[in-house]
């Protein structure tokens, strides 16, 4: 099972919106709407940011939103700020109890 | 507040074997699945399998398979991965991570570097 197609770079200066793409199949991303996103700094364990695709744990800032359309996730982070500056990694219930994740996409701010 | 606390550092010869602890506390142990995730030097994340505290069930991920176990020890809510005939490939921090609501993982442990070298 290949994990999901991520671009490996995406950037933006402050204040802008930047969207990551998250690609999978008919069998993961397109099934379930169970797609979650995950904030990484350097030597830092994961943070979950979005679930269920579009939902907010408590404490993440609003400006992080999350959708889906067919086979495809997105993760949008709108009014970039210094901080966002990290790996993003989408991950999918693909299933019979099993997940995936996506390569991993690194977010610049300029 | 909940907290996964994880084992430390460990060195590995190719060919044997490594265990890793995760231990969880501010919460009900057995009320939630615990997954393990590893991430190679520069990779991504990679899902390896969970375990069920409550029965002990598991799943992994077919790639693992046959060479990965995961056990738990309710009375210290304590959650353990075994992974056999290492080899380099195998170098990677590995985190247990809880899964909160509806197949996410709300918390993680701050993870736990196996290096595998001759």
């Amino acid at each position: 099972q290949s994990a999901l197609t991520q671009p490996a770079s995406v950037s933006g200066s402050p204040g802008q919106s930047i969207t990551i793409s998250c690609t999978g199949t008919s069998s993961d991303v397109g099934s379930y709407n169970l797609v979650s996103w995950y904030q990484q700094h350097p030597g830092k364990a994961p943070k979950l940011m979005i679930y269920e695709g579009s939902k907010r744990p408590s404490g993440v800032s609003n400006r992080f939103s999350g959708s889906k359309s067919g086979n495809t996730a997105s993760l949008t982070i709108s009014g970039l700020q210094a901080e966002d500056e990290a790996d993003y990694y989408c991950c999918a219930y693909a299933g019979s109890s099993t997940f995936i994740f996506g390569g991993g996409t690194k977010v610049t701010v300029l | 507040q909940v907290h996964l606390v994880q084992s430390g550092a460990e060195v590995r010869k190719p060919g044997a074997s490594v265990r890793v602890s995760c231990k969880a506390s501010g919460y009900t142990f057995t009320g939630y699945y615990l997954h393990w995730v590893r991430q190679a030097p520069g990779q991504g994340l990679e899902w390896m399998g969970w375990i069920n505290p409550t029965s002990g069930g598991t799943n992994y991920a077919q790639k693992f398979q046959g060479r990965v176990t995961m056990t738990r020890d309710t009375s210290i809510s304590t959650a353990y991965m075994e992974l056999s005939r290492l080899t380099s490939d195998d170098t990677a921090v590995y985190y247990c991570a809880r899964q909160g609501t509806l197949e996410s993982f709300d918390y993680w442990g701050q993870g736990t570097l196996v290096a595998v070298s001759s």
